[in-house]
């Protein structure tokens, strides 16, 4: 069984300044990595995915985030965010073999201030 | 665009009750999902269907049961609602082996 760990509940930022939301997993086979972000009110939207290939992986509104293998680790970043990035972002992970289904980690709320 | 539909965004419902949440996918997706989202511990999965009358228990299925009649729709049922099954239900879908799930926009549901 896999699980995931988004080590801060809460991240505050001031506009502009760049961000990192953290993401551990853990898993006895390969897995598949996702970030969604679930804007206020919504449900969640898939920011980016890392499935094969290189270890850096962009998605939308800017975001990137790398995997790293022997730190089991998926960290999202920005280099510079907006108010309107103010939302939640969970990290998800799927056994590549095994079932559809993700694991989710606990979230973490970027407060994105002025 | 997929289109994941749930039929209530809020519902305020009483101890005992019987109480159905009801999701509708347009694109035809053999997978769907229900999860409960609680602060601090994300999403956590109840029931999953991968066809027409089949379902799977996830991680939190008690107090819970699903209903999968057509291929678009997948309800979720809670046969005597209480205080702690308070929370946010999301419906999800996903094609086939794709791991990558589309979202409805939520149903808050409170339990009186």
């Amino acid at each position: 069984a896999q699980s995931v760990t988004q080590l801060d509940s809460q991240v505050p930022v001031f506009e502009e300044a760049p961000v990192e939301l953290r993401c551990n997993y853990s898993s006895s086979v390969s897995v598949y990595l996702f970030w969604y972000v679930q804007y206020p009110n919504q449900g969640l939207q898939l920011l980016l995915k890392y499935l094969s290939g290189s270890t850096l992986v962009k998605g939308i509104n800017g975001f990137e985030a790398e995997f790293n293998k022997s730190q089991t680790s998926f960290h999202l970043r920005k280099p510079s965010v907006h108010i309107s990035d103010t939302a939640e972002y969970f990290c998800a992970v799927s056994e590549v073999v095994a079932g559809n289904m993700l694991t989710f980690g606990g979230g973490t709320r970027l407060m994105v201030k002025p | 665009d997929v289109k994941v539909t749930q039929s209530s965004r809020y519902l305020v419902k009483r101890t005992g009750e019987k109480v159905f949440l009801e999701c509708v996918q347009d694109m035809d997706h053999e997978n769907m999902f229900w999860y409960r989202q609680d602060p601090g511990l994300g999403l956590r999965l109840i029931y999953f269907s991968y066809d027409v009358k089949m379902k799977e228990k996830g991680d939190i299925p008690e107090g819970y049961s699903v209903s999968r009649e057509k291929k678009e729709r997948f309800s979720l049922i809670l046969e005597s609602a209480s205080t702690n099954q308070t929370s946010m239900y999301l419906c999800a879908s996903s094609f086939g082996d794709s791991k990558e799930q589309y979202f409805g926009p939520g149903t808050r549901l409170t339990v009186t």
